[in-house]
């Protein structure tokens, strides 16, 4: 089935740093990829959503400056937290959809990557 | 997107059934259900959608009534692996990227 991989699982960084999240489709070519940050005790929220070979789209709110979306190929989307501070540690997710099978195929997330900045 | 409303919470005892409910009660005709859970500290898991007719897999079975005003997801033998956020999210398919709004969920605790 459809597997989406995220990496790394775990970051510890001092404040100031730029880190860098990718999310792979590892079976199928995803278009789309979607960027979803999670802190504790509640729901997902939608960051951005991520286009390959164009600009990625932003939820309102999210600082399109801060939170810098790649997705250069069919199976990558990178999220890169730039400058990172203490209130940016977070829950990261990243998810897309195989196209192939109809529009109602669902859409397989990334484990997730827990940033801590310290 | 319709709107979802799930029970905070629920228990449910081992090797039981877990009937984990959730109300669409706008939902339009061209809106599929879905079910995904999140097991502590992991990403999301899809579980089983549908869109009138009930649906089974090796996960769960999905029960959606007449109307398709709510629907019912059940583990039929719930295990303590099951513990976990339950999320039910109505959506349109498209071709165009269907990216998930997600409300609060039911967390199940399965007790031995």
């Amino acid at each position: 089935g459809a597997v989406v991989s995220q990496h790394p699982s775990w970051v510890i960084c001092k404040s100031g740093t730029s880190v860098k999240i990718e999310c792979r489709s590892l079976d199928f070519q995803a278009t789309t990829m979607f960027w979803y940050r999670q802190f504790p005790k509640q729901s997902l929220m939608l960051m951005a959503t991520s286009n390959e070979g164009s600009k990625a789209t932003y939820e309102q709110g999210v600082e399109k400056d801060k939170f810098l979306i790649n997705h250069a190929s069919l199976t990558l989307s990178t999220l890169t937290v730039t400058s990172a501070h203490p209130e940016d540690s977070s829950f990261y997710i990243c998810s897309a959809r195989d196209p192939n099978g109809g529009g109602n195929q669902p859409q397989h997330f990334g484990d997730g990557t827990r940033l801590s900045i310290l | 997107d319709a709107k979802t409303t799930q029970p905070p919470s629920m228990d449910c005892a081992e090797g039981r059934a877990a009937n984990l409910p959730c109300n669409h009660s706008t939902i339009s005709g061209n809106e599929y259900v879905y079910w995904y859970r999140q097991i502590h500290s992991q990403g999301p898991q899809y579980i089983i959608h549908g869109l009138k007719n009930n649906e089974t897999n090796e996960m769960a079975s999905l029960i959606i009534t007449e109307d398709r005003k709510s629907s019912t997801l059940i583990l039929p033998h719930a295990t303590l692996r099951d513990t976990a956020v339950y999320y039910c999210i109505v959506r349109v398919a498209d071709n165009a990227g269907n990216m998930l709004t997600f409300g609060g969920g039911t967390r199940l605790m399965v007790k031995p």
